[in-house]
């Protein structure tokens, strides 16, 4: 029961250029959306949320895009870094519901390339 | 900058036996979480907890597993008769309020059932 997609298991980039990170989910229920971003043998660190009545909220170099109409989310890293190299999950929540566990996609590897 | 710390870092047990895994949550946070990471797959919602009470749990968390804080400060997850599948990466996280931008995970505790 995957409600939360990450079709991407991995990708690579070369430094300064644009990191695109894809999330489809499939719960209408879901209405806060966060990516989290891990390093081996660490736990996962919060990066940036958007709620679902935002289409974009931005933080430095990360923006998340959100297209409730799709069902889909994005995150954007520019420019990339060596140490944005890491695993990326999307994460969602049904915080409407009173719901507030997180259900984590499979993640996403990121490599930046110097 | 204040952490989560979780022991042990690896356990090794038989199946059958029971496994207490540790937490020390941040000092003023008020909500604490586990989650798990079985090897390839994503991290999973185990349980949240507040104000001494279980406030969510998801299906995996059954009969077998137990949580509690027993001294104020300690945060433990008790698995009492474990199997080969709970092998896995288990997450402590806690937080001030209940979104997930302000959840903080610890590094996890790698255990492996034989």
């Amino acid at each position: 029961d995957q409600q939360v997609k990450q079709n991407s298991p991995s990708l690579s980039v070369q430094e300064g250029r644009i990191s695109i990170l894809n999330c489809d989910y499939t719960n209408s229920m879901f209405d806060y959306f966060l990516w989290y971003k891990k390093y081996p043998a660490e736990g996962p660190t919060f990066l940036i949320s958007i709620s679902s009545i935002k289409d974009k909220n931005e933080d430095g170099r990360f923006t998340v895009f959100l297209n409730k109409s799709a069902k889909h989310l994005s995150l954007h890293i520019v420019p990339s870094q060596p140490g944005d190299s890491a695993v990326y999950f999307c994460a969602a929540s049904r915080t409407g519901a009173g719901s507030y566990q997180l259900t984590f996609g499979k993640g996403t590897k990121l490599s930046v390339i110097p | 900058e204040p952490e989560v710390t979780q022991t042990p870092s690896h356990q090794v047990t038989q199946m059958g036996q029971e496994v207490i895994l540790r937490c020390v949550p941040i000092s003023n946070h008020l909500y604490f979480y586990w989650y798990r990471q079985i090897l390839g797959q994503k991290v999973e919602f185990l349980v949240s907890f507040y104000n001494n009470e279980i406030s969510e749990k998801s299906e995996i968390f059954d009969d077998q597993f137990s949580v509690e804080r027993p001294d104020g400060s300690n945060f433990t997850l008790k698995i009492r008769s474990t199997k080969l599948e709970d092998s896995a990466m288990y997450f402590c996280a806690s937080s001030v309020g209940r979104s997930g931008n302000t959840i903080y995970f610890g590094e996890g505790s790698w255990l492996t059932v034989v």
